[in-house]
Formats: C-alpha cells, sequence, structure tokens
C-alpha cells in the first residue's frame, strides 16, 4: 500500500497568513493527488484534484502544487473559514490512502 | 444539488453485523463510482470500499477485505455497505462519497455528513 505522510500534524496561524501544507507518498504517483477540507460534523469538501487543479467553488486562495511524491497545498491568506484539518489522498492505485490530516488552527 | 445522505449507523457487539446505507440524489446515480470512508474517534480518514459506476467492480482495504461488501441498487440510488464480524477498531464515523467520474479512483466531489458507527461491548 502506499503510505501518504503529512506535515506539519498541526499549525497554529493568524488571518491574513501564508500556509503551506506538505504531503509525501511513499512511492511515486504521478499527479495522482487530492486534497481534502473537513471541519467536525460536516461533510469534508474536494478542493484540489490532480495536484493542482482547483475544484469548482473553491477559492482561488487555494492552490496545489508536486508531482512525484511530493505535494503542497498552499492557502494564500488565511480566512477565518479556514480553520479546519486538511488531508491529502492519492488517487494512484488502490487502497486509495489519505495522510493522517493537519489540523489548522488559530493563533 | 448533490446530496449524499447515510443511515444505518448504530452501537453493536464485536462480531455482529451492520448495514449501512446512502441515499443519493441531484445526479444520475448510475454514471459515478462511490465510496465509503471512514474516520476512527482521533484519527485520520480512512478509505474504505469503493464501487464503480456501473457496479462491476469493488475494491477493499486490507483492513475490512473478507468482512465488508460494498453495493449499489440504481432502482433506489442507494449505496450499501454490509459490516459483518465488526471489531472495535471499526468504530468511526462512516461517510459515503461520490467519485466525480465512474471509476473509483476519481475525486470524491461529494461527500455526506457520515454516521456513527460504535462496536463495543
Amino acid at each position: 500500500d502506499i503510505q501518504m505522510t503529512q506535515s506539519p500534524s498541526s499549525l497554529s496561524s493568524s488571518v491574513g497568513d501564508r500556509v503551506t501544507i506538505t504531503c509525501r507518498a511513499s512511492q511515486s504517483i504521478s499527479s495522482y493527488l487530492n486534497w481534502y477540507q473537513h471541519k467536525p460534523g460536516k461533510a469534508p469538501k474536494l478542493l484540489i484534484y490532480a495536484a493542482s487543479s482547483l475544484q469548482s467553488g473553491v477559492p482561488s486562495r487555494f492552490s496545489g502544487s508536486g508531482s512525484g511524491t511530493d505535494f503542497t497545498l498552499t492557502i494564500s491568506s488565511l480566512q477565518p473559514e479556514d480553520f479546519a484539518i486538511y488531508s491529502c489522498q492519492q488517487s494512484y492505485n488502490s487502497p486509495y490512502t489519505f495522510g493522517q490530516g493537519t489540523k489548522l488552527e488559530i493563533k | 444539488e448533490v446530496q449524499l445522505l447515510e443511515s444505518g449507523g448504530d452501537l453493536v457487539q464485536p462480531g455482529e453485523s451492520l448495514r449501512l446505507s446512502c441515499a443519493a440524489s441531484g445526479f444520475t446515480f448510475s454514471n459515478n463510482a462511490m465510496s465509503w470512508v471512514r474516520q476512527a474517534p482521533g484519527k485520520g480518514l480512512e478509505w474504505v470500499s469503493g464501487i464503480s459506476g456501473s457496479g462491476g467492480r469493488t475494491y477493499y482495504a486490507d483492513s475490512v477485505k473478507g468482512r465488508f461488501t460494498i453495493s449499489r441498487d440504481t432502482s433506489k440510488n442507494t449505496l450499501y455497505l454490509q459490516m459483518n464480524s465488526l471489531r472495535a477498531e471499526d468504530t468511526a464515523v462512516y461517510f459515503c462519497a461520490k467519485s466525480s467520474t465512474g471509476a473509483v479512483a476519481a475525486p470524491f466531489d461529494h461527500w455526506g455528513q457520515g454516521t456513527l458507527v460504535t462496536v463495543s461491548s
């Protein structure tokens, strides 16, 4: 199985900050990498697919990059509604594993 | 508007069975693959199982292979997860998720809000 490792596990930032979360795959997954945002008690939300494509309706302050084994999710200017958990997922092959999540908290 | 509504979560004892359902609306159900994803208390998301749009292909995580069965009923626009021989480590919120295409590997562009399964004696 492909292991997905995110860093950091948690992050404290302020509104307006630029934030970067990284995700590393245990083997090359080309660009088969998705990013999700989830909040307690709510349905997770797809932000980025295929490593760098912005899902329809997602604000442009979110961006993704990378290929192979190393990927990043960047939020250019944090908004209050962005404080949540972010998870990467590989869709290269089954089982379609997730990273352990990064909790983004208000400083 | 796409809507996914899970049901069937409950408190059960180890070794017992449970069937989860996910009622889908707002899209042509047979066009899209579907998956179940779970989140155990204090843990990250774990993909559990997926089924292609046609229903002809199914996939499972090793942790549930041989115990869980995914299926879909196009006439009822409903996804199912039959869970047998439940273990304490299956305790989690179970989400159903819609793939953006008929392939299970496609990104999950819509999710339900989840149903809680607790396995405890």
